[in-house]
């Protein structure tokens, strides 16, 4: 079956960093996904990874091991906006879009 | 600005009778999607829309129905909606299926079954 595995919610303080992970298994690989969704929102694009490596992006950078079925987004400077559910997807062999559970990202001041 | 848009936001309707969601999109995207979403929970692909080609996941339940009568609009249409429909239904477009492709979403119809 195919499966992507992230914590159900971390915790972190303002202005730190804090790195999300997620592991996947898949029939395929066709990229990855971070979107990070508010609560009662609809999901926003966050970044896309095909190759292995780190892809920044401002505050957000994302990381992938192909090898390793990993992945990871990277939050800097944290702001209390960022308090979200943070989603990983996988693009399979078929470009269908398999999504994890999100982490839910609490921000204290 | 070109958005996907969903109406209604709130949808309630009452056990067994019919309810249609409406998705459009100024995007001028070839593929369109539905997914629902429960809380705490992964947004589960129902139908998707490439270009007028009809794609029904396999666990999609035959009481989901979808049409796409352009490339602007996408209707999701609950026969007898039960209880357990209750969820967050989500809209979302992308130019193609594969490659760096991103789904862009509507604001969702969250939808309540008395």
């Amino acid at each position: 079956g195919q499966n992507i595995d992230q914590p159900t919610e971390m915790t972190a303080t303002e202005g730190a960093i804090v790195q999300i992970n997620c592991t996947y298994q898949t029939s395929g690989f066709n990229g990855l996904f971070w979107y990070q969704q508010h609560a009662g929102e609809a999901p926003t694009f966050l970044s896309y990874n095909v190759l292995d490596g780190l892809e920044e992006k401002g505050r957000f950078s994302s990381f992938l091991s192909r090898s390793k079925g990993y992945s990871y987004l990277l939050l800097k400077e944290l702001q209390m906006k960022d308090s979200a559910s943070y989603l990983c997807a996988v693009m399979d062999s078929n470009y269908q879009l398999i999504w994890g559970a999100g982490t839910k990202l609490i921000i204290k001041p | 600005d070109a958005m996907v848009i969903q109406n209604p936001r709130y949808q309630v309707t009452q056990f067994g009778k019919p309810v249609t969601l409406s998705c459009s999109q100024t995007l001028n995207h070839n593929v369109m999607y539905w997914y629902q979403q429960k809380s705490s929970q992964a947004p589960k692909l129902l139908f998707h829309y490439y270009d007028k080609d009809f794609n029904n996941e396999a666990d999609t339940p035959d009481n989901f129905q979808s049409r796409r009568p352009n490339t602007s609009f996408c209707f999701l249409d609950i026969r007898s909606p039960g209880l357990g429909d209750a969820a967050m239904y989500l809209c979302a477009t992308s130019r193609e299926r594969e490659g760096p492709n991103e789904q862009f979403f509507g604001p969702g119809t969250r939808l309540t079954v008395l």
